[in-house]
């Protein structure tokens, strides 16, 4: 079961980047790293997923090191919109793993 | 492109009642995940179902159960209702082209009084 860790919460202001730091020391070769951000009473919404390296789409970076034991997500210039909880996944259907969400990070953007 | 939808949206049963709540997969996905999550807390994986069978279960006891339909819409089935199942119930689907991505629905709401 690869857990993760992440802190539980962050505080930032309009126009900033925020990199927020997941650990998954336990990563499984099949394992995927995906981030999710979820507003309250609301479904988790899907941001990014990557395998290694650097991903990017429209609205994130994820950046993974070689060894994958961890992982960044980077947001650029957060609104206030962006104040969510953030969560880091790390599991692979293949691999039948249970996949352990965590507690994730509050995120906090100021005016 | 239609997402994953849910219902009901919210619902309120007292202990000892069984619920059924129900969760349409987004067009093109044919993999169903079920997860709880409590006030505060982060989702907690129920169980999935891939080809109407159930395909690896998180820590939940056995009046936790589910089904898959040949639409690869889903249910999730608890019995014997305790008060601490009180939470959100989420349904996430996965394309049948990239199974380790989950798309979530809006939630079912239950409240065990």
């Amino acid at each position: 079961l690869a857990k993760t860790t992440q802190p539980i919460s962050m505080d930032s202001y309009e126009g900033q980047e925020v990199n927020i730091t997941c650990s998954h020391n336990n990563i499984a070769t099949n394992d995927y790293i995906t981030w999710y951000q979820q507003f309250p009473s609301q479904g988790p919404r899907f941001i990014i997923q990557g395998y290694k390296t650097k991903v990017t789409n429209e609205v994130a970076s994820l950046f993974i090191p070689a060894d994958r034991k961890s992982s960044t997500l980077s947001l650029p210039r957060v609104s206030l919109s962006d104040t969510a909880v953030y969560y880091c996944l790390v599991a692979g259907v293949y691999n039948f793993n249970k996949f352990y969400f965590g507690s994730g990070t509050k995120l906090n953007v100021k005016p | 492109e239609t997402g994953v939808t849910q219902s009901p949206t919210h619902l309120i049963k007292t202990r000892g009642q069984q619920v059924t709540l129900r969760c349409s997969s987004q067009s093109g996905h044919n993999t169903v995940s079920w997860y709880q999550q409590a006030l505060g807390q982060g989702p907690q994986f129920i169980f999935q179902y891939y080809r109407e069978e159930e395909n690896g279960r998180g820590n939940f006891p056995p009046r936790f159960s589910g089904l898959q339909f040949p639409n690869y819409s889903s249910e999730l089935n608890v019995n014997a209702l305790e008060l601490d199942d009180s939470a959100l119930y989420l349904c996430a689907s996965s394309p049948r082209e990239n199974r380790d991505t989950q798309y979530f629905g809006p939630g079912t709401r239950l409240t065990v009084l």
